[in-house]
């Protein structure tokens, strides 16, 4: 079983649209979760973590955390072309605190 | 600006020809990490150091090695590398958990 999993996309959506992109994760005891951003042969960067139940907005991103359901997504509001990359989802297992696995990622197209 | 620089950006090697990708960091981070990641797929964890502790993910091939002489810097060698070693090499690091992750540019190893 993969600890982290995410559909791979594509997900295709309007400019201007919400885009929302979903994680699940196996280990309940993971405490800590990130959402990364790839562009095409480029490394990941950070977008948003978050640690407690409920929402964390940032600008047009908003992370949501269940831990009962072992479920974190990621909502862009008002997508932008620019937006179109892949999102990686990453946590940490509950075991060594010091390292996250990551899943396979969404592609994400925004069409202009 | 304090950065994860890694070197070279990159690398052609011949099949079983020992090869070292390098990675240094000006953030003056406790923990670094190196990843494998292959096309379309989730960045791999093969090790990370905290602090001097090195620690080896069960399924890194023994082909993998890693040194880290100093808080700053920390390389990734590959002994004998196969063609199924190509792949792109990320370097990260971090302070600690609630951080995510600083990656490096990345290393794109091609194995001929």
């Amino acid at each position: 079983q993969k600890e982290v999993e995410q559909n791979s996309g594509p997900l295709s959506v309007p400019e201007g649209a919400i885009a929302s992109l979903n994680c699940t994760y196996s280990d309940r005891g993971s405490q800590s979760f990130f959402w990364y951003r790839q562009y095409s042969g480029k490394s990941p960067e950070l977008i948003m973590s978050i640690y407690s139940n409920g929402d964390k907005e940032d600008g047009r991103f908003t992370a949501q955390l269940n831990k009962a359901s072992q479920y974190v997504s990621l909502l862009i509001r008002d997508s932008q072309p620019s937006d179109s990359a892949t999102y990686l989802c990453a946590v940490t297992p509950s075991y060594n605190f010091n390292k996250f696995y990551f899943g396979s990622g969404t592609k994400l197209n925004v069409k202009p | 600006d304090a950065m994860v620089i890694q070197n070279p950006r990159y690398q052609v090697t011949q099949f079983g020809k020992p090869v070292t990708l390098s990675c240094s960091q000006t953030l003056n981070h406790n923990v670094m990490y190196w990843y494998q990641q292959k096309s379309s797929q989730a960045p791999k964890l093969l090790f990370h150091y905290y602090d001097k502790d090195f620690n080896n993910e069960a399924d890194t091939p023994d082909n993998f090695q890693s040194r880290r002489p100093n808080t700053s810097f920390c390389f990734l060698d590959i002994r004998s590398p196969g063609l199924g070693d190509a792949a792109m090499y990320l370097c990260a690091t971090s302070r600690d958990r609630e951080d995510g992750y600083t990656f490096g540019s990345g290393t794109r190893l091609t194995v001929v």
